[in-house]
Parts: structure tokens; C-alpha cells; sequence
């Protein structure tokens, strides 16, 4: 199965709080699994991304969880700002082996920080 | 800007046409990837182009096909469109063949009437 399952759908945070977004996946060939923000208008721009060799990575306050057992990953923001309301999307690939599937996409997650 | 210039921006059609996307890469990038997204299917793999040559094929349909030029940039057909056609189209590229580090472009939206 390719399936990368996202969660929630959609999502409010107030100002200043933690954003969490959450992927399960199927695929254990899977060793890539990359976020994407994506604004209306605008393609998918890469935000963070992560290997299966590290539980957590962090840039700035952006950070991936990853559980290789549980085959989840997350991402967290950190001091959610307005100008992080757009839509997340998680998505996975066996990149380094290639083939038929490209980058695997959740279903994306829209999320709104309130002032 | 990503990078990744995408023309046209905008284009409607009419059932039964034929229309032609195409995609400049970032600069030294090698491969060109093809993106459907739609509110009901999300974003969905169509095809990959590696230095000229196909490298992967996805959920492409048969009325659609693509090409990557000697100069890398890269076009995608559409023909016999439906209604069901209507989508962002998105194009990446990408450094080598591998799927990491996308960089995508900014779409062309596709409606058929």
C-alpha cells in the first residue's frame, strides 16, 4: 500500500500555541518523508523533512517526530503565527529506490492561526 | 520565486481539446516531475523525467503524455480532455533522479468547460 493517511483535515490554533499535524503510513520501504506548506495560489514549498535513521529533527519552529515502530510521523509549530496559516501537506517516497510513486501525499491539512 | 516557471498560468477549454503545460526546472535541476492535484484526489504522481529520459510514470492516463527536452525543460499533453480534467497541474524538479528535495512551481490551472 502507498497510502500516507494525514490528520486533522483542518485545524485552529490560537496565536502563539502548538500546531500538530499527524501522518501514519503503510509502506515500510518508505525513507524519505518531507512536509510541504502550501499557500492559496502558490505550489507546495518544502518546509522540513526527515530519514527513518532519526526520531525528531528541528528547524527554527518547525519540527518532525517520527516513530518507525508505529510508522507515524508528526509535525509540530511551534509558536503558531498567522502568517503559518496555510495548508500542510506530509508525504513519503522510497526516493532513493525510485519508481511508479512519486513523492505519496496525505490529503493535506488546512490550518488556521487566530490572532 | 521556487525556481520552476510554469506556463501558462490559467487555461480553459472546452471538452474533446487538446492542451500543452510546460515546465522550466531550477537551474542545473536534471529531473522534472508532473503533479495532478484536485480537491478529491489530492496531489497525484503522473510522471517523472530524468536528463531527457522517462524515469517513472504514476496515475498518468493514457489521453495524457510529456516530454523533457535537450534543454530540460519539459511539456505535458493533455488531449480529449473531460470535465473531470479540471486541476492544478504542478511541476518539480529536483537536483538528480531520486524523489527528494522537490521544488515545485506555481501551477497551471486547468478548467474544461
Amino acid at each position: 500500500q502507498q497510502q500516507v493517511k494525514q490528520s486533522p483535515q483542518s485545524l485552529i490554533v490560537q496565536k502563539g500555541g502548538i500546531s500538530i499535524i499527524n501522518c501514519a503510513y503503510e509502506n515500510t520501504a518508505f525513507d524519505y518523508f518531507p512536509w510541504y506548506q502550501q499557500f492559496p495560489g502558490k505550489g507546495p514549498a518544502l518546509l522540513i523533512a526527515i530519514r527513518p535513521d532519526v526520531s525528531e529533527k528541528k528547524e527554527g519552529r518547525f519540527t518532525i517526530s517520527f516513530n518507525k515502530s508505529a510508522k507515524q510521523f508528526s509535525l509540530h509549530i511551534m509558536d503558531s503565527q498567522p502568517g503559518d496559516s496555510a495548508t500542510y501537506f506530509c508525504a513519503a517516497s522510497n526516493g532513493a529506490l525510485g519508481g511508479a510513486d512519486g513523492l505519496t501525499f496525505g490529503k493535506g491539512t488546512h490550518l488556521i492561526i487566530q490572532p | 520565486d521556487s525556481g520552476v516557471t510554469q506556463t501558462p498560468k490559467h487555461l480553459i477549454t472546452a471538452t474533446g481539446q487538446r492542451v500543452t503545460l510546460r515546465c522550466s526546472p531550477r537551474s542545473g535541476d536534471l529531473s522534472v516531475y508532473w503533479y495532478q492535484q484536485s480537491l478529491d484526489q489530492g496531489l497525484q504522481f503522473l510522471i517523472q523525467y530524468y536528463n531527457g529520459e522517462e524515469r517513472a510514470k504514476g496515475n498518468i492516463l493514457e489521453r495524457f503524455s510529456a516530454q523533457q527536452f535537450p534543454d530540460l525543460h519539459s511539456e505535458l499533453n493533455l488531449s480529449s480532455l473531460e470535465l473531470g480534467d479540471s486541476a492544478l497541474y504542478f511541476c518539480a524538479s529536483s537536483p538528480r533522479g531520486a524523489h527528494y528535495g522537490y521544488t515545485f512551481g506555481s501551477g497551471t490551472r486547468l478548467t474544461v468547460v
